[in-house]
Parts: C-alpha cells; sequence; structure tokens
C-alpha cells in the first residue's frame, strides 16, 4: 500500500528565509504526487502537482516541488517565506493503480509558521 | 471559477442521530470523493464514488455511513447513527479524471455530543 512521510510536524522560519517542508513517499510504481495547503479553518488548496511529467514542478505562491524517484521524495520549498505563508501544508500519493479511482492518501502534515 | 461547496459549515448533533452532509461537486466533474480530517490528524480518504456508485471505500466507511447522488448536482454522505469519534471535519472533493487533481470544498465540522 502507498504511504507518505512528512517528516517535521510543524517547521518555523523567518520571514525571508528559505522553506523546506519534507515529504517521502512508498509506492511500487510511479505515483501522482500533490502538495495541499489548508490555511487555518479553511479547506485544502492544491498548490502543485507531479503526474509524471517534468520533475520540478512550480505550484501557486512560489512554491515549487522536486520528485527524486532515487530518494522517493517530493520536497515542498520556496526561496523567500512571507508571512502569509503561514498554513499546514499535506503531502499527498495519489492510488491511480489497480483500479483505485484516485484516492489520495495524506501525509500527517507540516504546520509552517513564519517569524518576522 | 467554479468551485466545491459544502453544507452546512458546521452541524452539531447528538449521539445516535442521523447526519447528512451535502456537497455539490464542481459541474463537469464525474469523480466524487469524501475524506475525513479528526483534530489535529490527517486527513483521511472515506469513499469515492464515480458513475451512480461506490467506486472503493476505506475501512472507516463502516455500515454508519452511505453515500448517494441523488440529482445530478447533490453528492451526500449520510451517518445513521452517529458516535462521539465522528466528531470531524469532512471534506468532498471532485475531479474530472481520477488521474487529475482533486478539488477540495472548505468542508462541514462535524460535533457529536
Amino acid at each position: 500500500a502507498q504511504s507518505v512521510t512528512q517528516l517535521g510536524s510543524h517547521v518555523s522560519v523567518s520571514e525571508g528565509a528559505l522553506v523546506l517542508l519534507r515529504c517521502n513517499y512508498s509506492s511500487s510504481v510511479p505515483p501522482y504526487l500533490f502538495w495541499y495547503v489548508q490555511y487555518p479553518n479553511q479547506g485544502l488548496q492544491l498548490l502543485l502537482k507531479y503526474t509524471s511529467a517534468a520533475t520540478l514542478v512550480k505550484g501557486i505562491n512560489g512554491f515549487e516541488a522536486e520528485f527524486k524517484k532515487s530518494e522517493t521524495s517530493f520536497h515542498l520549498t520556496k526561496p523567500s517565506a512571507h508571512m502569509s505563508d503561514a498554513a499546514e501544508y499535506f503531502c499527498a500519493v495519489s492510488e491511480i493503480y489497480g483500479g483505485s479511482q484516485g484516492n489520495l492518501i495524506f501525509g500527517k502534515g507540516t504546520k509552517l509558521s513564519v517569524k518576522p | 471559477e467554479p468551485e466545491v461547496t459544502q453544507t452546512p459549515s458546521h452541524q452539531v448533533t447528538q449521539m445516535g442521530q442521523e447526519v447528512i452532509l451535502r456537497c455539490v461537486p464542481i459541474s463537469n466533474h464525474l469523480y466524487f470523493y469524501w475524506y475525513r480530517q479528526i483534530l489535529g490528524q490527517k486527513v483521511e480518504f472515506l469513499v469515492s464514488f464515480y458513475n451512480n456508485e461506490i467506486s472503493e471505500k476505506s475501512e472507516i466507511f463502516d455500515d454508519q455511513f452511505s453515500v448517494e447522488r441523488p440529482d445530478g448536482s447533490n453528492f451526500t454522505l449520510k451517518i445513521r447513527s452517529t458516535k462521539l469519534e465522528d466528531s470531524a471535519m469532512y471534506f468532498c472533493a471532485s475531479t474530472r479524471d481520477s488521474m487529475y487533481e482533486q478539488y477540495f470544498g472548505p468542508g462541514t465540522r462535524l460535533t457529536v455530543t
């Protein structure tokens, strides 16, 4: 079964600093991978996705992620954090094989805090 | 921009009562999902629905749960007899194709007392 591991339940950075949120997945076949963001009291918003095209994926709000098959990783980065980036970030893998209808398997989430 | 909507935003119910959570997916989408997120925990898949039937369901989705697409626009999740542990945020999602990204609604916070 596929699974997603997000290292660090809470990450704190200073405004303007690099943001790095880690995600590793386990899958026997190349997966589809997603990062979603959840602002307080809101639903999940798609940041970016990897669907077997370019390994470096650019998303909204200046975020990007790189798919590294050898490391089974899909880490999320942003060069310079803004206060508005404070939110919880979820990495997810899609079960698209074996007859599955694309159900998403989520990691536990990483809460990002941005200090002024 | 089209979006998934959910009603109500917050539902409080007593243990043992039936609740129906409602979702209106994006109109040209064909695949529909329910997920839940217990406070402080990760988002968990409950059920997927395609072509008017359940495609897949998780272990959480037991006989107390059911889904329906009654009129071609709404997609509902019914919990027949709620338990305290059903308290969670419930998210509806939809997608045009199972290989595309899913669009999530804002969620319904269910509180069972």
